[in-house]
This record gives C-alpha cells, sequence and structure tokens, in this order.
C-alpha cells in the first residue's frame, strides 16, 4: 500500500541523548516536511525539503536537523534531546511542484517522542 | 505569530447537528485554504479544500464558506456524525515554496 512510514512509533529518550526519526515514502513525492503537533498550537514546521538534496527551515528548526540523500527517505535528527522536544512527530509529503498546482500533503501515522 | 487563527479549540454536538469551525487569516498572500481531519492515533488526512476565487465548495457533506474581503473561512458539517469526531485543522499557503500554515486545531465531538 502506498504511503508514508515511519519509525519508530514511540520512544522515551533521555535528555542530551541523539536521537533519529525516520520517514520514508513510495509515492515519488518530491515534497518532504517535518512538523510537531502539540496540543493548543497545532502543527509547526519543522523543516522541508522541495526534492531530493535541498533542504529549508520551518518555523520551528532549532535542536533539529534533516537530510534528503533521495527522494524517498527524510530522518528527522535530535542532536542532543531536551524535554521540550516532547512531542508527536509527523512526516508528509507532497507531489508539488511537478505533479501538482497546490500543496496537498500526505501525512505519515506519526512518532510519539518523551524526553525526560 | 499565528498566522492563521482557528475556533474554537473545541465543540461538541449533537448528531443531526451543523458544528461550524472559523479560521482567519492576516496574510492576503494565501491562495490555497485545506482542511485536514485527523482521528486519534492517525496522521492528519485531507478533507477538502477552496481557492479564493471562489466563495464556497461542498463535498458531500461537508462545506467551506469562504470571505476574501474579512480573510475569513469556515467548514460546516451537515447532518454531522458521531464518526465524524476529530480534530479539525484549517491551513493556508502561498508563495513559490508552496508551505502550510495550519490553525491551531479544532476537537469536534458527535453526540450519538
Amino acid at each position: 500500500i502506498a504511503g508514508i512510514t515511519q519509525a519508530p512509533t514511540s520512544q522515551i529518550l533521555a535528555a542530551g541523548r541523539r536521537m533519529t526519526l525516520r520517514c520514508t515514502q513510495d509515492m515519488r513525492h518530491n515534497a518532504m516536511y517535518w512538523y510537531r503537533q502539540d496540543l493548543g498550537l497545532g502543527l509547526r514546521l519543522i523543516h522541508y525539503s522541495n526534492t531530493a538534496g535541498t533542504t529549508g527551515k520551518g518555523e520551528v528548526p532549532d535542536g533539529y536537523s534533516v537530510s534528503r540523500a533521495n527522494t524517498d527517505d527524510f530522518p528527522l535528527t535530535l542532536a542532543s534531546a531536551v524535554p521540550s522536544q516532547t512531542s508527536v512527530y509527523f512526516c508528509a509529503s507532497s507531489a508539488w511542484p511537478l505533479r501538482s498546482s497546490y500543496n496537498e500533503q500526505f501525512f505519515g501515522p506519526g512518532t510519539r517522542l518523551t524526553v525526560l | 505569530q499565528q498566522q492563521v487563527k482557528q475556533s474554537p479549540q473545541s465543540l461538541i454536538v449533537q448528531k443531526g447537528g451543523i458544528p461550524i469551525i472559523n479560521c482567519a487569516y492576516e496574510n492576503t498572500a494565501f491562495d490555497y485554504f485545506p482542511w485536514y481531519q485527523q482521528f486519534p492515533g492517525k496522521g492528519p488526512a485531507l478533507l477538502i479544500a477552496i481557492r479564493p476565487d471562489v466563495s464556497e465548495k461542498k463535498e458531500g457533506r461537508f462545506t467551506i464558506s469562504f470571505n476574501k474581503s474579512a480573510k475569513q473561512f469556515s467548514l460546516h458539517i451537515m447532518d454531522s456524525q458521531p464518526g465524524d469526531s476529530a480534530t479539525y485543522f484549517c491551513a493556508a499557503s502561498s508563495g513559490s515554496a508552496r508551505q502550510l500554515t495550519f490553525g491551531s486545531g479544532t476537537q469536534l465531538t458527535v453526540l450519538p
């Protein structure tokens, strides 16, 4: 079934540890995104990539890094986790701009991360 | 700075009622306004979207009303059902990057 997979489903992490959240899509979408979802704040963009080999900063990029070595994978790394990074993280992808004039984004199931 | 303001934060209606969720924006460059639906434990999924050249769009029981002069848009759910209970997010995008800016979400509960 085509879509987006994220791993792990959930994780409890000690503060100061390094963590990589994985995201893979099989829709051959050009654009990919990482969001964090916090109650009352909605979805906030962390980083994005419009195409393989390029990345950009979103609204809340501090403490996070991404890479886009190929079309399918877009990992998110927390170099040294802090409790304020406790959140639910969603990866998304979009066919924009090559196959869509508007940015319909498809979301993965999310990773629930707790930093203690 | 929240560029898309969404209200209410939560909403409870009886089955068959018509919940209305409102969003307002400031950035006049926004030109695409989608609504996403999220069930517990799942990622958001596109529900319906509108462009500013029309004032209303219907898809099944879901309707977006758009008021360009007031910079507001709203989601109406006709004949709401318990299965519509979910969190709803409005969003907007503009510019060459086409990044989405999301509202803060509305948790809808439809009572049987």
